[in-house]
């Protein structure tokens, strides 16, 4: 069964330190991982899409990293802020129909 | 502005009730997308259009009916729901389907549905 996952389900981090996001996902026959953000009772937007031919994306303050081979993938943000607090999710598209999306990391930047 | 609308943002309905949600994308994708979110679960993708042909079936209960009229447009035809219905409901497009081509999803805001 192909499964995504994210841990911790929630992070607490002082203003202005770096931190990592982790997604891990069981099927290395990935086609494209995409990270998303998602503020509370709205949609997600779309932060960065990786295919499997690539190793990471940037995009100003975020990387992201994709790992076929140990079935992983981080999301890295830098300098945080508190504009920054949010639910983060990762979603695997394993070739067929679907993206298969993991429930997500609850960020909050501390002031 | 994430370029995909849906209407009502909203909206509240007795188990015999029907309703219809809207979803517009001004993005001139091929596919479009119904997702449900729970609370505590993971996305459950619903339906998938390409080219306005539904091409996959979530086995999702068939109080919900999708319609797709064209590329642009995606309606969700509601009709007697259950309370375990009550969630998220967020319609997303894509210039390719997964599995082909570019396939980068963009969502909207969805319609937050109560099931009395």
């Amino acid at each position: 069964k192909q499964e995504v996952t994210q841990i911790p389900a929630a992070l607490s981090v002082p203003e202005g330190e770096n931190l990592v996001l982790n997604c891990s996902f069981t099927d290395s026959a990935i086609y494209n991982l995409q990270w998303f953000r998602q503020d509370p009772g709205k949609g997600l937007t779309s932060l960065l899409l990786i295919q499997s031919s690539q190793r990471e994306q940037t995009s100003g303050r975020l990387n992201a990293s994709l790992d076929k081979s140990s079935g992983r993938s981080t999301l890295y943000i830098a300098a945080s802020q508190p504009g920054d607090s949010a639910t983060y999710l990762c979603a695997s598209n394993f070739g067929n129909e679907k993206l298969t999306f993991g429930t997500g990391t609850r960020l909050t930047i501390i002031p | 502005e994430t370029g995909v609308t849906q209407t009502p943002r909203h909206l509240v309905m007795g188990m015999t009730n029907k309703k219809s949600l809207k979803c517009e994308q001004h993005l001139g994708h091929n596919a479009m997308y119904w997702y449900k979110q729970s609370a505590k679960k993971p996305l459950e993708l619903m339906f998938v259009y390409n080219f306005k042909e539904q091409t996959e079936n979530n086995s999702v209960p068939s109080r919900f009916s999708p319609e797709c009229p064209n590329s642009s447009h995606l309606f969700l035809h509601l009709h007697t729901l259950q309370p375990e219905d009550s969630a998220l409901y967020l319609c997303a497009s894509s210039q390719d389907p997964p599995g082909a081509g570019y396939n980068e999803q963009f969502f909207g805001p969805g319609t937050r549905l109560t099931v009395l």
